[in-house]
């Protein structure tokens, strides 16, 4: 079946430690994004892509970093630049040129340790 | 202008009961409006979606009732389940951006009571 696998499912970092948030999608889609869900905030968009080797910075970028050198992987570095890196990172993608839903991933949850 | 304006923050229904939920937006750009549904420690699926070219969408016990003057959409989930409490969000974008960017509600936090 296609979809988006998110790994790990839980992380923990430590204090000034960069860590990268795995995202895989087999659903062929050219547009991939990375979403940060708090309590309360809903989802607000981190990064995105709409094409490989290409990516534009979404509302809250500061303190994270991409990249897209495959179609199907768009993984997501969390730099010790983010003061609050806690948080439930979602993936998602999309068929672009077309207007379709997004496809999620299950999630990681990033905690500090 | 990009906010996506939703409510209410939480809701609790009886079972058998109607769950209605609220969103309101500003930007007339938006032309594609979904509705994603998430359990815990999952990511959101795609419930159901409409475009403003129609006022009213129904799929089994979910409807989408779209006004557009108002700039307000709401999902209506009938005959309510345990099964459905769940966390509810609405989400705005426009096909003609070219970003493909979602613009998402805050969220609903549904409760079916059995």
């Amino acid at each position: 079946d296609g979809g988006i696998t998110q790994s790990p499912k839980y992380l923990f970092r430590k204090e000034g430690q960069n860590v990268t948030l795995s995202c895989e999608q087999n659903l062929n889609h050219d547009a991939m994004y990375w979403y940060r869900q708090d309590p309360g905030q809903g989802l607000r968009l981190i990064y995105y892509s709409q094409i490989v080797n290409d990516f534009q910075k979404g509302d809250i970028a500061e303190g994270y970093s991409v990249s897209r050198e495959k179609k199907e992987s768009f993984p997501l570095t969390v730099t010790s630049a983010q003061k609050n890196p806690t948080a439930f990172y979602l993936c998602a993608s999309s068929i672009q040129g077309i207007q379709q839903p997004q496809h999620f991933g299950d999630g990681t949850r990033l905690s500090i340790l | 202008q990009q906010q996506v304006k939703q409510s209410p923050q939480s809701l609790i229904v009886q079972k058998g009961g109607i769950s209605i939920i609220n969103c309101a937006y500003e930007n007339t750009a938006f032309d594609y409006f979904p509705w994603y549904q998430q359990f815990p420690g999952k990511g959101p699926a795609l419930l159901i979606a409409i475009r403003p070219d129609v006022s009213e969408k129904k799929e089994g016990r979910f409807t989408i009732s779209f006004n557009k003057s108002a700039k307000q959409f709401s999902l209506h989930i009938m005959d309510s389940q345990p099964g459905d409490s769940a966390t509810y969000f609405c989400a705005a974008s426009s096909t003609t951006s070219g970003t493909y960017k979602y613009i998402f509600g805050t969220g609903t936090r549904l409760k079916v009571l059995a």
